[in-house]
């Protein structure tokens, strides 16, 4: 089946830093990414539709200043998570969807210390 | 509002035994319904998917799972679980329109005893 990558695979990061996050289909092109949040032991919550060449659609309460959100092409979509803090610490999943269906990659760990 | 509910937040049963994990949803319009399992390091694999047609769904794995549309259901069921199924699993709703945004359950995490 179809394959989604995301680099890094965790991260630790110091509170007040930047951190970039990239998600990748590594043999489709994806015109729509998503990306999802995941608290240990809880669900996964949608953070923002990413569509290649426009602007992300935030879900209501995630702050798009925050949680930086580029489609650059139809392969790659980047969530940068600008000025961490402790509380940003999470599970970050993408997810790139086909014209089948949608393929999720393996998440990042973000630590920000 | 659109929701996911999956009552049992941990689940255990024996290896060789029957397993039925419950999904509920509340959705105004048709669902696409979907079972996810994660497992560690590894992206969400799609089990199965509902969309219309025959109510009771085949999946990969020797999984199964039956919409109901009178109880707002889409319950997981496997005849015989195997020891490499303990993973945990989540049930998805997605809009009619198909924009392939997805709300999640809480996720079940299933156990399996030798």
């Amino acid at each position: 089946g179809a394959v989604v990558s995301q680099h890094p695979s965790w991260v630790i990061c110091k509170s007040g830093t930047s951190v970039k996050i990239e998600c990748r289909s590594l043999d489709f092109q994806a015109t729509t990414m998503f990306w999802y949040r995941q608290f240990p032991k809880q669900s996964l919550m949608l953070m923002a539709t990413s569509n290649e060449g426009s602007k992300a659609t935030y879900e209501q309460g995630v702050e798009k200043d925050k949680f930086l959100i580029n489609h650059a092409s139809l392969t790659l979509s980047t969530l940068t998570v600008t000025s961490a803090h402790p509380e940003d610490s999470s599970f970050y999943i993408c997810s790139a969807r086909s014209t089948a269906e949608q393929y999720f990659g393996p998440g990042t760990r973000l630590t920000v210390t | 509002a659109q929701s996911v509910t999956q009552p049992d937040i941990h689940i255990t049963v024996s290896e060789g035994a029957s397993l039925e994990l419950r999904c509920n949803y509340s959705y105004g319009a048709t669902p696409y319904l979907f079972w996810y399992v994660q497992s560690p390091g590894q992206g969400l694999q799609l089990l199965l998917k509902y969309f219309s047609g025959d109510t009771l769904v085949q999946g990969i794995k020797g999984f199964e799972a039956e919409f109901k549309r009178s109880q707002s259901s889409f319950n997981l069921r496997k005849p015989s679980v195997h020891w490499s199924d303990a993973a945990e699993y989540f049930c998805a709703v997605g809009f009619s329109s198909n924009t392939g945004k997805l709300i999640f359950g809480q996720g079940t995490t299933l156990q399996v005893k030798p």
